[in-house]
């Protein structure tokens, strides 16, 4: 089985300043690794995976995570935040080699103060 | 392309009643998903259709829970009798393979309140 902890429900920072988003995972298998955001009122939306393979992964919006086995943890992080970064982001994972039954991290909402 | 549409947006029910959510996934993915969102709670697995065949369905709450998916398009979540426990927000996604390589697409999902 699988799980995922995110530490903090609520996140917020100054406009400009550095986001990071905090996520361990549990899994008895090599896990594939994901952050998904969802803006109000609107679907989740893809940010990030970890597959396989270089461990420091790019997604969208000059997000990026880092895969580090020996801590159990994928955080998320941005080097600058811009006020349409706030939305709530979710950490999740699925056992590699198997279907998209996710397992979902409790989010964490993050709040972009000017 | 059309993404995952979810109907309705927004469902108050009372307790008891019924009521049916309805998802129309991407056009040609043969996999979907129902997914739930209790109030500050995590997102949690519901089902698993592949085209019309229920694939895992080991996260349905109970048998007041009904998924269909005739025909292999579009699927309905049926909750009968409701319980005010059953409020949330459900989420159905689609994709295109089953595998952890084929990105999910998530619907905006339907927030039911039970009274």
């Amino acid at each position: 089985a699988q799980s995922v902890t995110q530490l903090g429900s609520h996140v917020s920072v100054s406009e400009g300043a550095l986001v990071l988003l905090r996520c361990n995972y549990s899994s008895s298998v090599p896990p594939y690794l994901f952050w998904y955001v969802q803006y109000p009122n609107q679907g989740l939306q893809l940010l990030l995976k970890y597959t396989t393979g270089a461990t420091l992964v790019k997604g969208i919006n000059g997000f990026e995570a880092e895969f580090k086995k020996s801590e159990t943890s994928f955080h998320l992080t941005k080097p600058s935040a811009h006020m349409s970064d706030a939305a709530e982001y979710f950490c999740a994972v699925i056992r590699s080699g198997g279907y998209q039954k996710v397992t979902f991290g409790t989010g964490t909402k993050l709040q972009v103060i000017p | 392309e059309a993404g995952v549409t979810q109907f309705p947006s927004h469902s108050v029910i009372e307790k008891g009643q019924t009521v049916t959510l309805r998802c129309d996934p991407i056009s040609g993915h043969d996999n979907l998903y129902w997914y739930r969102r209790v109030m500050g709670k995590e997102i949690k697995f519901l089902l698993h259709f592949v085209k019309e065949s229920k694939q895992d369905e080991s996260g349905m709450p109970n048998n007041r829970f009904l998924a269909e998916r005739t025909g292999g398009t579009y699927s309905t979540l049926k909750v009968q009798p409701a319980e005010l426990e059953d409020s949330g927000v459900y989420f159905c996604a689609s994709s295109q393979l089953g595998g952890e390589n084929s990105p999910l697409h998530f619907g905006n999902g339907t927030r039911l309140t039970v009274t």
